[in-house]
């Protein structure tokens, strides 16, 4: 069974940092690009970044490019996205999602639970 | 960007009434490869979105075969067929043909 866990978010102040987790199971990890997409409240789906399987591409949306950065490590089966600079409208639910295959092209089938950023002072 | 375009934005259905949804994207969805990159997710209240359909018309694992998919190039339709009180929730379209990936404003369905 696929299991996405994402960890990291919280309450941070604009200007700072927060890095976020995604533990994954029950597939092989690195076979599988790897996506972020977040939803303010209230609001649709956002797509952030996204990562090949390998972790050697990489894909970044305007809105966070220079502030966000994605990253994986294949050995624990970890997603990552760290994020720099936060501000206001950065506040959302944080999703991580599964690729359908080994580049981001290929869509995304599974999503985790998701975790709470809010940017606030 | 590619701009992804739903219709209707609300919907209200009677329990096994039919229901059809239309995505329409400001490009082609059609890659060299012969495939369509286009998804159809369901986010139900409280809870992360859920795969329905990949590349157009492709149920995935454990949906129901109520929910179909077709269309091609930049017209997209998803209709399920007698509607249940499980399906409330608002759908998604969205492109993986380019980045970045973009997704229809929703489609929030409810039951009358």
């Amino acid at each position: 069974e696929v299991q996405l866990v994402e960890s990291g978010g919280g309450l941070v102040q604009p200007g700072g940092s927060l890095r976020l987790s995604c533990a994954a199971s029950g597939f092989t990890f690195s076979s599988y690009a790897m996506t972020w997409v977040r939803q303010a409240p209230g609001k649709g789906l956002e797509w952030v970044s996204a990562i090949s399987g390998s972790g050697g591409s990489t894909y970044s949306a305007d809105s966070v490019k220079g502030r966000f950065t994605i990253s994986r490590d294949n050995s624990k089966n970890t997603l990552y996205l760290q994020m720099n600079s936060l501000r206001a409208e950065d506040t959302a639910v944080y999703y991580c999602a599964k690729g359908v295959n080994y580049l981001p092209i290929y869509g995304i089938d599974y999503w985790g639970q998701g975790t709470l950023v809010t940017v606030s002072s | 960007d590619i701009v992804m375009t739903q219709t209707p934005l609300s919907l209200s259905v009677t329990p096994g009434q039919p229901a059809s949804i239309s995505c329409k994207s400001s490009q082609s969805l059609l890659h060299s490869d012969g495939k369509t990159y286009l998804y159809w997710y369901l986010q139900k209240p409280g809870q992360p979105p859920q795969l329905l359909i990949y590349e157009v018309f492709n149920r995935f694992s454990g949906v129901p075969d109520r929910f179909s998919g077709s269309g091609s190039g930049t017209d997209f339709t998803l209709k399920i067929s007698r509607v249940e009180a499980e399906d409330v929730g608002v759908y998604y379209c969205m492109q993986s043909i380019q980045v970045p990936f973009t997704f229809g404003p929703g489609t929030k369905v409810e039951i009358k």
